[in-house]
């Protein structure tokens, strides 16, 4: 299994559209959850972390569940400003390095 | 906000040059990283930082890399001998703790030819 990994993508959907990334990450000692968005050729930047309980913020909710070693992000009605790349990222056992998935691209369309 | 800035934005340099990025991490952050983004590939981690030494690096990270910091604000990550592979977007990143998020600053696009 790949250390993380994400929905090939990419995802097209119309304005107000509820969309759906999932991810799976394979250290198990891993401790540290965090979606990231990245617009064309700029840095990532943190969306929003991820706790064991799941979190929401505004329209994004993210969910994840430590025995399948499984994390999702929830958009609700997207907007044309949530296009973008979205990457998953994940802590190694040490917290020292973080490692990303290859990210998928969504396109909210008018 | 505070934030991580880098310089250049984009250098070119010629196969087999040096070259020496630069990052000025957030003030009161103790841990800094590089990550590099070849175009259209993922996000790689190349070195974490810590206390003045190496905390983690990837395989990435041969002996053609080094970083340093020289003084207490600079972060920079040297080539020393580029290749053409060496082409890709350079982020600088910091973090107040290991289990924080990391900001990353603004890249420096690197072009070897």
């Amino acid at each position: 299994r790949k250390e993380v990994e994400q929905d090939p993508g990419p995802f097209n959907v119309p304005e107000g559209a509820t969309v759906a990334f999932n991810c799976t990450y394979s250290n198990s000692a891993s401790q540290s959850f965090f979606w990231y968005r990245q617009d064309c050729r700029k840095e990532p930047k943190l969306l929003m972390s991820v706790y064991s309980s799941g979190n929401e913020d505004g329209r994004f909710t993210a969910q994840l569940n430590r025995a399948s070693q499984y994390i999702s992000l929830l958009i609700r009605d997207s907007k044309l400003s949530d296009s973008a790349t979205y990457l998953c990222v994940v802590s190694g056992g040490s917290n020292y390095k973080l490692t990303f998935g290859k990210g998928t691209l969504l396109t909210v369309n008018p | 906000e505070p934030e991580v800035t880098q310089t250049p934005s984009h250098q070119v340099t010629q196969m087999g040059q040096e070259v020496i990025l630069r990052c000025v991490p957030i003030s009161n952050h103790l841990y800094f990283y590089w990550y590099r983004q070849i175009l259209g590939q993922k996000v790689e981690f190349l070195v974490s930082f810590y206390n003045n030494e190496i905390s983690e690096k990837s395989e990435i990270f041969d002996d053609q890399f080094s970083v340093e910091r020289p003084d207490g604000s600079n972060f920079t990550l040297k080539i020393r001998s580029t290749k053409l592979e060496d082409s890709a977007m350079y982020f600088c990143a910091s973090s107040g703790d290991p289990n924080s998020p990391l900001h990353f600053g603004n890249g420096t696009r690197l072009t070897v030819t």
